[in-house]
């Protein structure tokens, strides 16, 4: 079985330009989670979709950061426009979860993201 | 404070022996997850308890919900067992993380 895609694996790119990071959950899965890693801060979570409904986005920095799940098999993370403060490593989980509910989660590779 | 906190920070130990790394969190949960990330990055979901006691292999997990603790137990550690382990609980709809610890085990 394919697990959570992310892509791309890393992504450099200049302060104020756009940045789209895109996840694949895992088939049948029916709640995707976004999460940030920095060293200073550790993993956060910044938004989490169930049946491609924003659940919960209480954890996205600011306004320049959206995120969107157009359909059970693909979401995007986008930063408009970024910020070196930005620069992390980015993961996409999955999980077959209902809404509140527990089960493990699925972690994609993660995106490693650097603005310079 | 931290809501999730984890201890130790950093362990090196021998291999071969018993590693036990805590978790204690300071919210009302639904549940706690452990974590295992690799120095290549890529994380790994190893547990998820919401009571009781968990194992898979040589790794044992505990949760005691009274005390709002749980521990990561493995056993006959190995070198391969070198990682960060983190932990994470659930919290109405927000999840919250610990620090991590970062285990090494020497040859």
């Amino acid at each position: 079985d394919a697990g959570v895609i992310q892509s791309p694996r890393h992504e450099v790119t200049e302060m104020g330009q756009e940045v789209t990071l895109r996840c694949k959950p895992i088939s049948g899965h029916n709640s995707l989670f976004w999460y940030r890693q920095t060293m200073m801060r550790g993993l956060e979570l910044l938004i989490y979709f169930n049946n491609n409904v924003p659940i919960d986005d209480s954890g996205m920095p600011e306004d320049r950061f959206s995120a969107k799940m157009p359909n059970a098999s693909f979401s995007t993370l986008k930063i408009q426009p970024s910020e070196p403060r930005d620069s992390a490593v980015y993961f996409c989980a999955s999980s077959p979860a209902q809404t509140g509910g527990n089960q493990p989660q699925h972690f994609g590779d993660g995106t490693r993201l650097s603005i310079l | 404070k931290n809501e999730v906190e984890q201890s130790p920070q950093n362990l090196t130990a021998q291999e071969g022996e018993f590693i036990t790394i805590n978790c204690s969190y300071s919210v009302g949960i639904s549940a706690l997850h452990w974590l295992q990330q690799h120095p290549g990055g890529g994380i790994v979901s190893l547990f998820m308890l919401s009571s009781g006691k968990k194992k898979h292999g040589r790794l044992i997990a505990t949760i005691n919900i009274q005390e709002k603790h749980s521990s990561l137990h493995i056993t006959a550690s190995h070198p391969r067992d070198s990682a960060v382990y983190i932990c994470a609980v659930r919290s109405g709809y927000k999840i919250i993380f610990g620090k991590g610890t970062r285990l090494h085990i020497l040859p």
